[in-house]
């Protein structure tokens, strides 16, 4: 089946610490994006990749950083520098011939 | 500045009730995108439209682009409890030179008592 893996789906950290959520697609797709959700508000993003080895930073990128060395995976790291890293994070990656793009299950972190 | 506006933030209906969740822009569409989310899960894709005056179907949930692109509307006839969620309009920022992106709004949160 293909489709947009995330994990783990709960993750806990102290603050100080970094944290690095997972997210692997094998749809091919080139564009892959990280957002953040907060309680009743909508998508924010992160940051974006349209090709492998290559991101932009998207409206909210202070404190995070990614890779893309590969097609199928684009970490994200969390860093200490997150002012307030507890939410609920998607990743998605878009087909380049329909622009529908496709969601992850999301990781939930928290952070104490 | 919020570029997407959906409207209302939150909709409580009984069941077998119609309803209508609006996305309304500031600029013009070019791509409008609907989603579901139920909560603590990812996004599920119902529709994209392109073009003015587009209307998409699925099941008994029905999405419009008007024709100045720049409002969509959902509507979803004889509600039912699966019907409720989370629905956000995203939207692409054509108007931005970075590349392909989406927007979104911040999202209707849909109850249906049974």
């Amino acid at each position: 089946d293909g489709g947009i893996t995330q994990s783990p789906k709960y993750l806990f950290r102290k603050e100080g610490q970094n944290v690095t959520l997972s997210c692997e697609q094998n749809l091919n797709h080139d564009a892959m994006y990280w957002y953040r959700q907060d309680p009743g508000q909508g998508l924010r993003l992160i940051y974006y990749s349209q090709i492998v080895n290559d991101f932009q930073k998207g409206d909210i990128a202070e404190g995070y950083s990614v890779s893309r060395e590969k097609k199928e995976s684009f970490p994200l790291t969390v860093t200490s520098a997150q002012k307030n890293p507890t939410a609920f994070y998607l990743c998605a990656s878009r087909d380049g011939t329909s622009y529908e793009q496709y969601f992850g299950p999301g990781t939930r972190l928290t952070v104490t | 500045s919020q570029e997407l506006e959906q409207s209302p933030q939150s909709l409580i209906v009984q069941e077998g009730k119609n309803l209508t969740i609006n996305c309304t822009s500031s600029k013009t569409l070019y791509g409008l995108y609907w989603y579901k989310q139920k909560y603590g899960e990812g996004l599920i894709f119902l529709m994209m439209l392109q073009k003015g005056g587009e209307e998409k179907s699925h099941e008994k949930i029905t999405a419009k682009l008007d024709e100045k692109k720049q409002q969509s509307s959902l509507h979803i006839t004889a509600s039912q409890p699966s019907h409720a969620g989370i629905y956000l309009c995203g939207a692409d920022k054509w108007w931005e030179t970075s590349g392909s992106r989406l927007t979104f709004g911040e999202g209707t949160q849909l109850t249906v008592n049974p």
